[in-house]
């Protein structure tokens, strides 16, 4: 089953605008990451932050995380053509159980 | 050159066919994943093995089956019971640590059609 779902379904800017996507889940979580997917691609990981921690920086993403409203936000500053992509989050529960429930995932087009 | 596989990249069954897919990886990890993707769609777990010889089932195990012999490989067999196996098959492997917090290292995927 889905974690929950991921918000806008999807976005459309132009290069150097900010984008901005959000994730919502539904269970206590140990931590929560993002994902990129290019188009017929596997997942490379971008970023993962736990649930004791609030935001959490790397390079031009910026990830921060409610646990009171179980929701999540991944910022992409000065956004690049290379940026076109799918970005998903992910969630692994407090539970012991290591696997990832994923989102349905944010479209994201940069036009150059 | 460190990484994960997945073999092949495109896989076609027929009707009734069990097909097996290949997950291989030399990272030394201890746990692997096999998720399911449909167009549009995230991720969903199928399986996933912490150890070898032991493996444990995930959201949507039914038609599927796998072994974990060796520490390297993860193969997923889709069975016929599997009604509708057309999708994007992804493999990963991680590392356990103590507190949890491991990341998840995908491979390219196999995308299987059924003729």
């Amino acid at each position: 089953s889905q974690q929950g779902e991921e918000d806008p379904q999807a976005l459309s800017i132009q290069e150097g605008e900010n984008a901005t996507m959000n994730c919502s889940y539904k269970t206590s979580i140990n931590n929560l990451q993002w994902y990129r997917q290019n188009s017929g691609r596997g997942l490379v990981h971008l970023i993962l932050i736990r649930s004791n921690e609030r935001e959490k920086h790397s390079g031009r993403l910026r990830v921060t995380l409610d646990t009171s409203k179980k929701s999540s936000s991944l910022l992409i500053t000065a956004s690049r053509a290379a940026d076109t992509a799918s970005y998903f989050c992910a969630t692994v529960p407090d539970t012991g159980r290591r696997a990832l429930t994923f989102g349905s995932g944010t479209r994201l087009q940069v036009q150059p | 050159d460190g990484g994960i596989t997945q073999s092949p990249k495109y896989l076609f069954r027929k009707e009734g066919q069990n097909v097996t897919l290949s997950c291989e990886q030399n990272l030394n990890h201890d746990a692997m994943y096999w998720y399911r993707q449909d167009p549009g769609q995230g991720l969903r777990l199928i399986y996933y093995s912490q150890i070898v010889n032991d493996f444990q089932k995930g959201d949507i195990a039914e038609g599927y089956s796998v072994s974990r012999e060796k520490k390297e490989s993860f193969p997923l067999t889709v069975t016929s019971a599997q009604k509708n196996p057309t999708a994007f098959y992804l493999c990963a492997s991680s590392l356990l640590l103590a507190g949890g917090g491991e990341t998840q290292y995908f491979g390219p995927g196999t995308r299987l059609l059924v003729l």
